[in-house]
């Protein structure tokens, strides 16, 4: 079946730090893959969404890319700010998953931004 | 703008007894999902379903039941309730419009069972 592993529980950074997050799956087939962000007090919502190996998302400032041979998917920002303090979620839409729309998560990145 | 609420935010419950969790959303969705979070297991899926009168089994359906009456609400139901489903629990609503697979997620419901 499918499967997503994140290995990162915890990250703590200082304002203007390097984010990095990698996140590996598994699945057959071509799958789409997802970064989710989870603000205190609210459910997950999408930040970035990435369809095709090599290509880059983007949005508010984070980039997100995967790697078909590595089947390794990762999130990074150049900059960190006090208010990206939240929790990141990689997932996937696998093969196994697709009837449904049913996604895969990872089981989450805490990151905590210090002023 | 799209929207999903859950009922109520907060919840506390005694072992053994009935609780139900329940979901709307006007997005006009035809998927809805219900996910558990659990520190160290991120999210998992417990139900979902394609839409009106359909409910499937997800990762961890074991302990629960799930009804959708119609497609703007979808419940979760704990016939008997335990310590063990002590969670955050979350609805979502989602759809294939063009090439987007976005899930839009719910607050919350924070179930702890005594």
């Amino acid at each position: 079946g499918d499967s997503v592993i994140q290995m990162q529980g915890q990250v703590t950074l200082s304002e203007n730090d390097f984010l990095f997050i990698n996140c590996t799956y598994s699945t057959t087939g071509y799958p789409t893959l997802f970064w989710y962000v989870q603000y205190s007090g609210e459910g997950p919502q999408l930040l970035l969404q990435v369809t095709t190996a090599n290509n880059k998302g983007s949005s508010r400032g984070f980039e997100a890319t995967y790697d078909k041979g590595t089947t390794s998917f990762h999130l990074q920002k150049t900059s960190v700010q006090e208010i990206d303090s939240a929790v990141y979620y990689c997932a996937m839409r696998g093969k196994a998953n697709s009837a449904g729309n049913k996604l895969t998560f990872g089981i989450g990145t805490r990151v905590l931004v210090r002023p | 703008e799209a929207a999903v609420t859950q009922s109520p935010r907060n919840k506390v419950a005694v072992t053994g007894g009935k609780v139900t969790l329940s979901c709307n959303q006007t997005n006009n969705h035809n998927n809805m999902y219900w996910y558990r979070q659990d520190t160290g297991h991120g999210l998992r899926l417990i139900h979902y379903s394609y839409g009106a009168g359909s409910t499937e089994k997800g990762d961890i359906p074991d302990g629960y039941k799930a009804s959708r009456p119609s497609q703007e609400n979808f419940s979760l139901i704990l016939e008997l309730a335990t310590p063990s489903q002590t969670s955050v629990y979350f609805c979502a609503s989602g759809d294939i419009p063009g090439s987007s697979y976005e899930q839009y997620f719910g607050p919350g419901t924070r179930l702890t069972v005594l």
